[in-house]
C-alpha cells in the first residue's frame, strides 16, 4: 500500500542530454512534495519541492512538474551531468499530529549520467 | 558546519543483543526524526519528536524504542533485534520554513545483525 511510488529503479541517460523522473502518488491529501537526491555512504539532501498550488516550479537545471489530477510528478534534470548520478527519491509531506510534518517516501531511481 | 551527525556509521550487533543509534545535530531544530530503509526500499519513519514529545508511528515494533534527552541529541534502543532489523537508519531534523518543514538528513548507520 505505497502512497509514493516510482516504478522505474534505475534509468541511465547520456550527459547533456535531459532525466526525466517519474513519481505517483495515491493520497489526494498530498498537499506538499519534494524531491532528494543521495549519493553512496551520504543521507538524502533536498533538492527541489513544489507545492499543490502550482504545476511547475525551477531551480536551474531542475524542474519539477506537478499534474495534481494524474497524481504525478515528474523532475527534469537538462542538462543532465555526470555528477547528477545519485539516486533520487521522491516525497510527499503529511501533516502529523504533532504539529509538525513527516515524509513519505518513493523507493528512488537510480540515475546514471554517463560521460 | 551546523550538520547531522550520526554514530557509528556502521553497527553489528548479535541477534537479540540490545543496540543504541545516536544522533546529534548542531542546527538546533525543534523535530528529529528515525527512518529505517531496507535495501532497495523507501525510508520509513518509525518516530519523531516534537521538541519533547514523542509521536511513534502506529506500525512501528515495540522492539524500537527512543529517547530524547535534550535538543541535540536523540536515540535508537533496538531491544532485542532481529535478523530483519539489518537496514540503514536515518536521523533527521527539521524547523520550520515558512509554510512548510525542511527536513535535513544525516549520512546513516548500516546496522548488521549476527
Amino acid at each position: 500500500d505505497q502512497q509514493v511510488k516510482q516504478n522505474s529503479p534505475s534509468l541511465s541517460v547520456q550527459e547533456g542530454r535531459i532525466s526525466i523522473l517519474n513519481c505517483d502518488y495515491t493520497n489526494s491529501m498530498f498537499d506538499y512534495f519534494l524531491w532528494y537526491k543521495k549519493y553512496p555512504a551520504e543521507g538524502p539532501t533536498f533538492l527541489i519541492s513544489i507545492s499543490s498550488i502550482k504545476d511547475k516550479n525551477e531551480d536551474g537545471r531542475f524542474t519539477v512538474f506537478l499534474n495534481k489530477s494524474a497524481k504525478h510528478l515528474s523532475l527534469h534534470i537538462v542538462p543532465s551531468q555526470p555528477g547528477d548520478s545519485a539516486v533520487y527519491f521522491c516525497a510527499a509531506s503529511q501533516n502529523t499530529q504533532g504539529g509538525s510534518e513527516k515524509l513519505v517516501f518513493g523507493k528512488g531511481t537510480k540515475l546514471t549520467v554517463n560521460p | 558546519d551546523a550538520m547531522v551527525i550520526q554514530n557509528p556509521r556502521y553497527q553489528v550487533t548479535q541477534f537479540g543483543k540490545p543496540v543504541t543509534l545516536s544522533c546529534s545535530q548542531t542546527l538546533n531544530h525543534n523535530v528529529m526524526y528515525w527512518y529505517q530503509q531496507k535495501s532497495s526500499q523507501a525510508p520509513k519513519l518509525l518516530f519523531h519528536y516534537y521538541d519533547k514529545d514523542f509521536n511513534n508511528e502506529a506500525d512501528t515494533p515495540d522492539n524500537f524504542q527512543s529517547r530524547r534527552p535534550n535538543t541535540s541529541f536523540c536515540f535508537l534502543d533496538i531491544r532485542s533485534p532481529g535478523l530483519g532489523d539489518a537496514a540503514m537508519y536515518l536521523c533527521a531534523t527539521s524547523r520550520l520554513a515558512g509554510a512548510h518543514y525542511e527536513q535535513y538528513f544525516g549520512p546513516g548507520t548500516r546496522l548488521t545483525v549476527t
